[in-house]
């Protein structure tokens, strides 16, 4: 069964500095990969997705990711947070053929202004 | 336009109740789930249906019971609820078994 781990789960840091959040999972066939963030008390929304192509993919709102195969590791990053970039950041894989989303325990996110 | 909605969004109620949480998405998707966050905000699956038919059943107790009336719906029915059982539920759903999942904003059950 794949797992996936976040690690460092509560991050505290200062608008302007930057973000890496770091993900790996444990499945050695082909697999999808996606961040999600979910705002205070909101639900989970789509910030990227790496299916295949260019390992470092771009999403919205300045985050992107890199999949590195050989390290089972899909980390984000954003250059320069802000803070409405407060949230939880979720993880997720999806092994091909598996039908469901393996999410990580989540990264709570707090940038202070 | 709401892709994916929840009703209710919040729901109070006594041990050893029965409760019904509905989710329909407008998206056209094949693939519909049901995610279980607890307070920790560890996300699990619990069902997932395709084209209507039960495709993963997670170990959730029986007292757990996903209705799936048409592609666009999945209904979560809960029998005897526990105070365990309070959580938020979200209902999902995705265009193919493999692809991303859109969200609903979930269903804060509290169970007193």
């Amino acid at each position: 069964a794949q797992s996936v781990s976040q690690h460092n789960h509560h991050v505290i840091l200062s608008e302007a500095a930057s973000l890496e959040l770091g993900c790996n999972y444990s499945y050695g066939g082909t697999v999808n990969l996606f961040w999600y963030v979910q705002y205070p008390g909101q639900h989970l929304q789509l910030l990227l997705k790496y299916f295949s192509g260019d390992p470092l993919v771009k999403g919205i709102k300045g985050f992107e990711a890199e999949f590195i195969k050989s390290k089972f590791s899909f980390n984000l990053r954003k250059p320069s947070v802000q803070w409405s970039d407060t949230a939880e950041y979720f993880c997720a894989v999806n092994a091909l053929g598996n039908n469901r989303l393996a999410f990580g325990k989540g990264n709570q996110v707090v940038v202070i202004p | 336009d709401t892709a994916v909605s929840q009703t209710p969004k919040y729901l109070v109620t006594q041990m050893g109740n029965d409760k019904s949480i509905k989710c329909e998405q407008n998206l056209g998707h094949d693939t519909m789930y049901w995610y279980k966050q607890d307070s920790k905000k560890f996300l699990k699956i619990m069902f997932s249906y395709n084209n209507k038919e039960l495709i993963i059943n997670e170990t959730v107790p029986n007292r757990f019971s996903p209705k799936s009336p048409d592609k666009a719906h999945l209904n979560l029915h809960i029998n005897s609820l526990e105070l365990g059982d309070s959580a938020v539920y979200f209902c999902a759903s995705s265009r193919e078994r493999d692809t991303e999942a859109f969200f609903g904003q979930g269903t804060r059950l509290t169970v007193v």
